[in-house]
């Protein structure tokens, strides 16, 4: 199975100010026929399911305000949010769909300082 | 917009059978662009992809599971159920149902519609 490896595991950060979360996987997700990137960013609020943020690595999701972005290739993968708010405050998952069976990282707890 | 809910027991002894359904509203199952999964979270922990069905009845398993779990679609009722055999307690989590756009015997795609989740605890 690919290891999906979140860092760090939790974060605080303050209001307006940026907040990066990395993920690596053990294995390439680089698709070279497509040169895509099959790695998803899910957003996970207390008691709530993973709301999908970004596909492909770095495509943000219809409604997911541009403060988040996604990047990274082959093995290295980062979520930036910009000028966090107060409503950002949640798990955030990584997750592989290169090869079955998906998986997912550990989660990002982001907190407000 | 597709709505999915999840239903059945909350409390299941352990070495039985968890059984849920998923009722997805909104929406065809039969839709040709549309695969039907199973993901569950422990309390506290993440997330792990228990498998994916076609509305044809093809599935798609996870190895670490798969000689407990039955997963099946029933098109009139626009439902697909997971069965999960010999539970224990490493099995209580919370069992989300969810649509994903691909599947295939090498990867099936993320979820971009979820239910909300219902959490089964196994104990006796």
């Amino acid at each position: 199975d690919i290891v999906m490896t979140q860092s760090p595991d939790s974060l605080a950060v303050s209001l307006g100010e940026r907040a990066t979360i990395n993920c690596n996987s053990s294995q390439s997700v680089l698709y070279s026929s497509n040169n895509r990137n099959y790695l998803v960013w899910y957003q996970q609020k207390a008691g709530q399911p993973p709301k999908l943020l970004i596909r492909w690595a770095s495509t943000r999701e219809s409604g997911v305000p541009d403060r988040f972005s996604g990047s990274g290739s082959g093995t290295d993968f980062t979520l930036t949010i910009n000028s966090l708010q107060a409503e950002d405050v949640a798990v955030y998952y990584c997750q592989q769909y290169y090869r079955n069976p998906q998986t997912f990282g550990q989660g990002t707890k982001l907190e407000i300082k | 917009q597709l709505q999915l809910q999840e239903s059945g027991p909350g409390l299941v002894k352990p070495s039985e059978t968890l059984s849920l359904s998923c009722t997805v509203s909104g929406g065809s199952i039969s839709s040709s662009s549309s695969y039907w999964a199973w993901i569950r979270q422990p309390p506290g922990k993440s997330l792990e992809w228990i498998g994916s069905i076609y509305y044809s009845g093809i599935t798609y398993d996870n190895p670490s599971l798969k000689s407990r779990v039955t997963i099946s679609v029933d098109t009139s009722k626009n439902q697909f159920s997971l069965k999960l055999s010999s539970v224990t307690a490493a099995d209580t989590a919370v069992y989300y149902c969810a649509r994903q756009g691909y599947c295939s015997t090498t990867n099936c795609h993320f979820s971009d519609y979820w239910g909300q989740g219902t959490l089964v605890t196994v104990s006796s």
